[in-house]
This record gives structure tokens, C-alpha cells and sequence, in this order.
């Protein structure tokens, strides 16, 4: 069975300080993850993969197979960063499992 | 253009009725998903399809039903609509192998 833990339901953070949201998974294989953005009033869309290695919007995230994590982070968060933030995993099934989602409110 | 296309947006029903929720994709992709979602709350999925004829129940338990007789076009059903089945109900495709998901604009379902 596959699984994706996200611990925090809501995260609060000050406009320019660090932002880090935490995705844990559960995959016997070779999982492929994701961060998933859904902003106020608009579709769930992709923010970033791990296999692409790249950095979008500023965020960034690394696949660590040893401790089963995909966390998400940002050095200096902005405004417009406040959204709900989901991390999905696809099996060898290519069945997309998403988290339980954390929104993240940036304070100006 | 290619797009993910759900209609409609917003439905309000009486109990007991039937209801279809439509999705089509125009990017010829084999893999459709539908979930479904509080506002605000975690995706559930409750079908998916690797292509024509193949469909599959998701991790969240649903009375509603699916088909997929053609490759751009996944409905899903609901014989008998219950207060209990008011939510949004979110559609996706990709294509086949390891790369995004595109999602609807989502149809958000009350029933009363």
C-alpha cells in the first residue's frame, strides 16, 4: 500500500522568513513524488517533481529514500506563496495518492 | 486547446436522485482519475481508469460508479444521491509513465 503523511494541517509564516512543509511517504518500490498547488479559487496544479531536480517559484525539494521524505521549501517566503499544498506519490500502479494537505498563510 | 473539462461546475440536487458528473480531457491521455474533496480538506480517490474499458475503485470507498467506453471521456454516476455524497468532486489525467496530473476545475456537488 502507498501513503503520504503531510503532519501539518495549517502553517503560519512571516513574509521573508523560511518555509518548510513536511511530507513523509510509505512505498515498498520506487516512488515518484510530487508538490501539488491549489491557490484561492483556482485547480490544483503541479508545483514540482523530484525527478526534475528543479527549483519553481523558489521551492524546492529533495527525495530522501533513507528517512522516506519529500519535504518542501522555500529560503524567504512570499504573499503570494499562501495556498493549500499537497504531496502526492505515484506507484508502480501509477495510482497518484495525495496527502492530507497543509495550507500555509504567509503574515505580511 | 487542450484542456480537462468538467461540467458542471455546481450542482444542487434533491435526495434520491440520479446524477451524472461529466469529464473529458483533450490530450489524448490514457490514465483519468476522479477524487473527491472537502474545500480546504485532503483529496480522496475514489476511481481511476489506465484506459478504455479499464477502470478501478481508489482508496476511499465510493457508491458512486464510473465508466470509461472512450479514451477522452470518464463520467461518473451517482444512482441516488444522498446529503452524504455532497462535495467536490475533482477529475485528472496524464499520460501514461511517470509525469503530472492535470486537474478539472472541479464540480461541486450539494445535495439536500
Amino acid at each position: 500500500a502507498q501513503r503520504v503523511t503531510q503532519p501539518e494541517k495549517l502553517l503560519s509564516v512571516f513574509k521573508g522568513a523560511p518555509v518548510e512543509l513536511k511530507c513523509n511517504y510509505s512505498y515498498s518500490g520506487s516512488p515518484e513524488l510530487f508538490w501539488y498547488v491549489q491557490y484561492s479559487r483556482q485547480r490544483l496544479q503541479l508545483l514540482l517533481r523530484h525527478i526534475s531536480r528543479e527549483s519553481i517559484k523558489g521551492f524546492t525539494a529533495d527525495l530522501n529514500k533513507g528517512e522516506t521524505s519529500f519535504h518542501l521549501k522555500k529560503p524567504f517566503a512570499q504573499e503570494e506563496d499562501s495556498a493549500m499544498y499537497y504531496c502526492a506519490l505515484r506507484g508502480g500502479n501509477e495510482k497518484l495518492t495525495f496527502g492530507t494537505g497543509t495550507r500555509l498563510t504567509i503574515i505580511p | 486547446e487542450a484542456d480537462i473539462y468538467q461540467t458542471p461546475r455546481y450542482l444542487v440536487i434533491g435526495t434520491g436522485k440520479k446524477i451524472t458528473l461529466e469529464c473529458s480531457q483533450t490530450m489524448g491521455h490514457d490514465k483519468m482519475y476522479w477524487y473527491q474533496q472537502d474545500p480546504g480538506m485532503e483529496l480522496h480517490l475514489i476511481h481511476y481508469s489506465y484506459g478504455v474499458n479499464s477502470t478501478e475503485k481508489g482508496d476511499l470507498s465510493s457508491e458512486s460508479t464510473v465508466s470509461r467506453i472512450r479514451t477522452e471521456h470518464f463520467p461518473l454516476t451517482l444512482e441516488s444521491a444522498r446529503p452524504s455524497h455532497t462535495s467536490q468532486y475533482l477529475c485528472a489525467s496524464s499520460e501514461a509513465g511517470f509525469t503530472e496530473a492535470f486537474f478539472g476545475q472541479g464540480t461541486r456537488l450539494t445535495v439536500v
